[in-house]
């Protein structure tokens, strides 16, 4: 069974410039995560899908961020304009409704760097 | 509110002798309890997880983690210890009904040869 897979695993740009991110999570998963992951931090919830619709997002900076997950597969994270402060590691994450309960899977992340 | 607390930022050990991570928690109710581990460059992989039933879990790569109730803890250990466990550990708490976690800020672990 293929994981969740993340593309681009590293990018570089400079402030103001804009970014963005592509999750695919495991097949038949219905719940999709974006964690933000600062140096020295664990892993802080930005955003939870299920299927093509938002659930929580209460800390998503809605000001520069922004994800969709459009026809509840694939899902794509975007910032825009770039903030030093945004320098992290992007996870994704997906988990089955029902089943194995509470697992969430995740991919091997995107790491930002903004310059 | 929901917190999960990892005390220790670094531990090292040497290769053979045995870890303990600690990891305490705060949620009004039975929590759903996970440890994920996260080498340089990767994702979080599931190590154990608690849900109900047994307080004594085991997970891959010889882990095993104890659910304490009256303590709320739930620590990590493996009795002997290898080169290759050397990674970051997190713990995480997840809250039922809206499945999110919250983490710990990881504890990193570096083992001695």
């Amino acid at each position: 069974e293929a994981g969740v897979a993340q593309s681009p695993r590293y990018k570089i740009i400079e402030k103001r410039q804009s970014v963005a991110f592509w999750c695919n999570p495991i097949s038949g998963h219905a719940t999709l995560y974006w964690y933000q992951q600062i140096l020295g931090q664990g892993p802080k919830l930005l955003i939870q899908f299920q299927n093509n619709g938002v659930v929580d997002d209460s800390q998503l900076p809605k000001d520069r961020f922004s994800a969709e997950r459009l026809k509840g597969v694939d899902s794509t994270l975007k910032i825009q304009p770039a903030k030093l402060e945004d320098s992290a590691v992007y996870l994704c994450a997906s988990r089955v409704a029902g089943g194995t309960k509470n697992i969430q899977y995740f991919g091997a992340g995107t790491r930002l760097s903004v310059l | 509110a929901q917190s999960v607390t990892q005390p220790d930022i670094h531990i090292t050990v040497s290769e053979g002798a045995s870890l303990e991570l600690r990891c305490n928690y705060s949620y009004g109710a039975t929590p759903y309890l996970f440890w994920y581990v996260q080498s340089p460059g990767q994702g979080l992989q599931l190590l154990l997880k608690y849900f109900s039933g047994d307080t004594l879990v085991q997970g891959i790569k010889g882990f095993e983690a104890e659910f304490k109730r009256s303590q709320s803890s739930f620590n990590l250990r493996k009795p002997s210890v290898h080169w290759s466990d050397a990674a970051e550990y997190f713990c995480a708490v997840g809250a039922s009904g809206t499945y999110k976690y919250i983490f710990g800020t990881g504890t990193r672990l570096k083992v001695l040869a």
